[in-house]
């Protein structure tokens, strides 16, 4: 009954890698967001996105980039990995608009670990 | 954007009713409430929502007073399985994007 699925649970990359975190969703929702989550400060939008191809900048896009080739599918990409990007990273999907009814689902996050 | 402000953490004993609050005092006409929790390591799971009147579903209730400046999420009957870090958040008018704050973190205790 996964809806939302994110590739990886645990993650340890190396100060300045290229990191990859991948978002898959089986609801044809329209809609796709990145979130990091740090202790004291709640969950903080990186990238969301309401289209194929289509992206928009949430509070903390700096040093994140995403790619949306497919409805089903929502990428975030570390560019150059930084120690303080370690974090637990949340992807969700959600309806279009105010069909809202439920708001979103969410993935079980990707704990990244950058050393 | 309009901003929530909850009570950083709570306590309640299993089986009472759970009443965490929640200020959003710069709330706009057509923004809608948004609760959700998140249990540890998993990711944040609706609640409820609602624009005006109050409402209640199989999880909870939400009231939303008159002058929509705050709201109170009522969790019935607490069971331990009710412990967790509850947002409350306002939706952006015109998108969906939801902002989440720090949350209030309740400890449900036999």
């Amino acid at each position: 009954d996964v809806k939302v699925t994110q590739s990886s649970r645990y993650l340890v990359k190396r100060t300045g890698e290229k990191v990859f975190l991948e978002c898959v969703q089986d609801m044809d929702h329209e809609n796709m967001f990145w979130y990091r989550q740090d202790p004291g400060l709640g969950l903080r939008l990186i990238y969301f996105s309401y289209d194929v191809k289509m992206k928009e900048k949430g509070d903390i896009p700096e040093g994140y980039s995403v790619s949306r080739e497919k409805k089903e599918r929502f990428s975030l990409i570390l560019e150059s990995a930084s120690t303080n990007q370690t974090s637990m990273y949340l992807c969700a999907s959600s309806v279009r608009g105010f069909r809202l009814n439920y708001g979103y689902t969410f993935g079980s996050g990707t704990r990244l670990t950058v050393v | 954007d309009a901003k929530t402000t909850q009570p950083t953490s709570m306590d309640c004993a299993e089986g009472r009713a759970a009443n965490l609050p929640c200020n959003h005092s710069t709330i706009s006409g057509n923004e809608y409430v948004y609760w959700y929790r998140q249990i540890h390591s998993q990711g944040p799971q609706y609640i409820i929502h609602g624009l005006k009147n109050n409402e209640t579903n199989e999880m909870a209730s939400l009231i939303i007073t008159e002058d929509r400046k705050s709201s109170t999420l009522i969790l019935p009957h607490a069971t331990l399985r009710d412990t967790a870090v509850y947002y409350c958040i306002v939706r952006v008018y015109n998108t969906d994007k939801l902002i989440f704050g720090t949350g209030t973190r309740l400890q449900v205790f036999p």
